[in-house]
């Protein structure tokens, strides 16, 4: 019940593309659903975060789709650029705000 | 401090030696968690310090792993008798407080021969 399992595992996609990144949980105590980015030798940075009281979140390019029936959730990158080649990782947490952590994906846009 | 440090960046150490990272946390900040990511995978939860609280050592691999925090800020995270299976990259992260954003550090990178 404490998985967070994340597809794919690597990604690629041309410039302007629209990748889809993939999480489904199996706790339903998991109130608190974030994305994280990491760039090559850093640590990892909060990008974007959906609690399930909505089913869509977007700031900027990034958007959270939620299916709480499913308990799935996805991120979707409008337009992207080389910029945002990175590791992405889902996580979910329920009231005591434990990270449980996918495995993440790797995401390389080409020029 | 800007955001949360750690040193050293790198490591390099023999097997069966002891290793010591560091983390300094961002001021103000109640909760700190130390995490292992091996290569290409995932963060692997080590261990969580509240405020006061009794640690969460739920995710320690092994009694050659400990950590510390002092003073409710900085803390270390001790290796004992190294194998080749902990290298790694050990990662902390500090937070506000319960609920909030986890804010990490650049990591140590560590390599045991």
């Amino acid at each position: 019940q404490q998985q967070v399992k994340q597809s794919p595992q690597s990604l690629i996609v041309q410039k302007g593309g629209i990748p889809i990144i993939n999480c489904a949980y199996e706790n339903t105590a998991f109130d608190y659903f974030p994305w994280y980015q990491q760039f090559p030798g850093k640590g990892p940075a909060l990008l974007i975060a959906i609690r399930p009281d909505v089913s869509e979140k977007k700031e900027g390019r990034f958007t959270i789709s939620f299916n709480k029936s499913a308990k799935q959730f996805s991120l979707h990158i409008m337009d992207s650029q080389p910029g945002d080649s990175a590791t992405y990782f889902c996580a979910g947490a329920g009231n005591n705000r434990k990270l449980i952590w996918g495995l993440g994906t790797s995401l390389a846009v080409n020029p | 401090g800007a955001g949360v440090s750690q040193s050293p960046s790198n490591k390099v150490t023999e097997k069966g030696k002891d290793v010591e990272l560091r983390c300094d946390p961002i001021s103000g900040h109640t909760a700190l968690y130390w995490y292992r990511q091996s290569l290409g995978q995932g963060l692997e939860f080590l261990i969580y310090f509240q405020g006061n609280s009794a640690p969460d050592k739920s995710g320690l691999p092994s009694d050659r792993f400990s950590a510390e925090r002092t003073g409710g800020s900085v803390s270390t995270l001790t290796i004992q008798r190294t194998q080749q299976e902990d290298s790694a990259v050990y990662l902390c992260a500090s937070v506000l407080g319960p609920g909030e954003t986890q804010y990490f550090g650049p990591g140590t990178r560590l390599l045991v021969l």
